[in-house]
């Protein structure tokens, strides 16, 4: 069974950081694209970054970009996405998604609620 | 990187169908079949209902379908249920190598 576990959400102050991770199981994890997507409060989904399958390409959408950063440990089956510079608008559940390529988000984690908030 | 527009909500009757609309540009529905759809329950995470435009993963009624005619994609859910009332989202590739969602569509099973 494909398992996606997100963990390392909280409340951190504007202007820190934060490291979510994302525990992948019941599938070879280093032969799929994996994506985060997050939502903020009562609002829509919103795609942030993606990665390949070997950690070497990536891509952010612009409100992430250059704060942001998406990688993987194949060998520990864990995606990540340190989050530097934090704001308030970034306040939103993560979610961690498995992304073959151009099929879509297939399999999705229960999400990892940030707050950002002094 | 501007969201794809969806209509905010739509309502229909149980047995009646609906079609929900997700306008991009060229540089994304328009310029690839790499557009897909996601229904979300409250507090639950989203769920694949329809890639590449038009193809059902397993276990997806058939009662869902998906289409695009130039920078507008569609669903649309046939026979609606109880059980189809969610938020729908749609999402496409992008020509910046990123991915782009809709703004959501409020279904409501009258």
């Amino acid at each position: 069974e494909v398992q996606l576990v997100e963990s390392g959400g909280g409340l951190v102050q504007p202007g820190g950081s934060l490291r979510l991770s994302c525990a992948a199981s019941g599938f070879t994890f280093s032969s799929y694209w994996m994506h985060w997507v997050r939502q903020a409060p009562g609002q829509g989904l919103v795609w942030v970054s993606r990665i390949n399958e070997n950690g070497r390409g990536a891509y952010y959408a612009d409100s992430v970009k250059g704060r942001f950063t998406i990688s993987r440990d194949n060998a520990k089956n864990t995606l990540y996405l340190q989050m530097n510079s934090l704001r308030a608008d970034d306040t939103a559940v993560y979610y961690c998604a498995r992304w073959p390529l151009t099929m879509g988000g297939d399999y999705w984690g229960q999400g990892t609620l940030v707050t950002v908030s002094s | 990187q501007s969201a794809l527009t969806q209509p905010a909500s739509v309502s229909e009757s149980p047995g009646q169908s609906i079609t929900i609309s997700c306008t991009g540009t060229s540089s994304d529905v328009g310029g690839y079949n790499y557009v897909s759809w996601y229904q979300q329950h409250p507090g639950k995470a989203p769920k694949l209902m329809i890639y590449e435009v038009s193809n059902r993963p397993s276990g997806i009624s058939n009662r869902f379908s998906g289409s695009k005619s130039g920078n507008t994609a569609s669903l649309t859910i046939s026979g609606l249920q109880a059980e189809d009332e969610a938020d729908y989202y749609c999402t496409s590739y992008t020509s910046s190598l990123t991915w782009v969602f809709g703004g959501g569509t409020k279904l409501t099973v009258l």
